[in-house]
Order: structure tokens, then sequence, then C-alpha cells
């Protein structure tokens, strides 16, 4: 039981370029969340998906799009990279009703520097 | 609007207690939490409480609730060099969809 895996750990990458992050989880949870972590400003959601198939926007979408890929794994990509994108990327998952207090459980991080 | 606030650093000496303190603006959220994070790694829950209660312990730890004011507090009782890391108060609301995290708090403990 691996928990929320996010590959790659690093990534630097040059103005305009384009990647994915991708997050994966084997907990058989429906929701999943992508989180950046700017120093001073705490997570901010970028996007979530509530089950497979549906995805919604956060906080700060805006650069980025999603896939709701399966179940399991939900991909975060940056179709065209900008420097105000270098941050720490968390993935993370969540049980629903049945657990008993909707704890999320994060990856552990992607840390992308955008030159 | 969903705003979790905290202050951003705190010192403390090994042995004492540490408090860190949150404020949170969403009257419906139902449950609160506290993350712990240690550096380079993801966050991980530490505890938390649900909007009926006003206290809750568990083991070192201590959550308040004031509820009226709306403030959130973490107490660790004999603070440890290993309890140095960011901490951050979360809030889910109602809905039982985005959870809203504070900006965190940096918990320094001097041996």
């Amino acid at each position: 039981n691996a928990g929320v895996t996010q590959t790659p750990k690093f990534q630097v990458l040059k103005t305009g370029q384009s990647m994915t992050l991708q997050c994966a989880q084997d907990m058989n949870h429906n929701s999943m969340y992508w989180y950046r972590q700017d120093p001073g400003m705490g997570l901010r959601l970028i996007y979530y998906s509530a089950s497979e198939g549906t995805t919604d926007k956060g906080e700060v979408p805006n650069g980025y799009n999603v896939s709701r890929l399966n179940k399991r794994e939900f991909s975060l990509r940056l179709e065209s990279a900008a420097p105000s994108q270098t941050s720490v990327y968390f993935c993370a998952s969540r049980g629903d009703s049945g657990d008993s207090n909707y704890e999320q459980y994060f990856g552990p991080g992607t840390r992308l520097t955008v030159t | 609007g969903e705003d979790v606030e905290q202050s951003l650093f705190l010192s403390v000496r090994e042995g004492d207690s540490s408090v860190i303190n949150c404020t949170y603006t969403d009257s419906s959220s139902t449950y609160l939490y506290w993350y712990k994070q240690e550096p380079g790694a993801g966050l991980q829950l530490l505890t938390y409480i649900f909007s009926n209660m006003d206290m809750k312990q568990d083991q070192r730890l201590t959550v308040l609730l004031n509820k009226k004011d709306k403030h959130l507090s973490l107490r660790i009782a004999d603070t440890q060099t290993g309890d140095s890391a960011i901490y951050f108060c979360a809030e889910l609301p109602g809905g039982y969809q985005k959870v809203t995290f504070g900006t965190g708090t940096k918990l320094q403990v001097i041996p």
C-alpha cells in the first residue's frame, strides 16, 4: 500500500516548455486534488476531482489543465510553463463519507523550477 | 469567502509547551484539522476536531475550538526537537469537498 505517489520529484523547465505531473493513489479514494505550495502562502488548490470523469477548478487554475484518467490517477499539465509556476506541487486524495474524518493523504511533492 | 490565517513563525525551547493559533472564516465548517509538514515531505494529518466539540486531547496534543470567535489552537506539551516542522490548520466546509489550508506556522524548537 504505497498511498499517494507523484512523479517526478524534481523538474527544471525553460519558459514555454510543457510537462505533465503524474499522481496515483491506491486507496480507492474518489476525491483527488492538486495544490501548489509557495512560501508564506500555504497550500492553494489548483484543481480537484470529486470522482472519476469529473474535474473542477480550484483557487488558482490558470495555466494548468488536469485529467482524471481513472479512479487511481490524476495528472496535472502545464502547457506553456512560466516562471510564476515555480513552486512545489502536491497531489492529495481523500476518502468519502464512509471514513470518519475526511482526512486528506498527500504525496511527497514535485519541486518545479521554471527558468 | 474562506480564509484561514496563522502566524508564520513560532520559536520555543525544548520541554516548553507550544501553542499555534489559527482563525478561520467559514461558519459552516464541519471539520477542522491540523497537519504537520516536515522538511521535504508532504503534509500528514496530526489531529482533527469536529465542529460540535470544544476540545480534543490526543497524548501531547490538545486542540481547542472557539466557534464563536472562529479560533482554533493546537497545544503541544513538552515540545521536542522532532516537533520542528510547519503546522497547517485547515477547514472543511459543509459541502465536504474543498479543504482550505492556512498559510502554515513554522515551529522552531531550540534545544
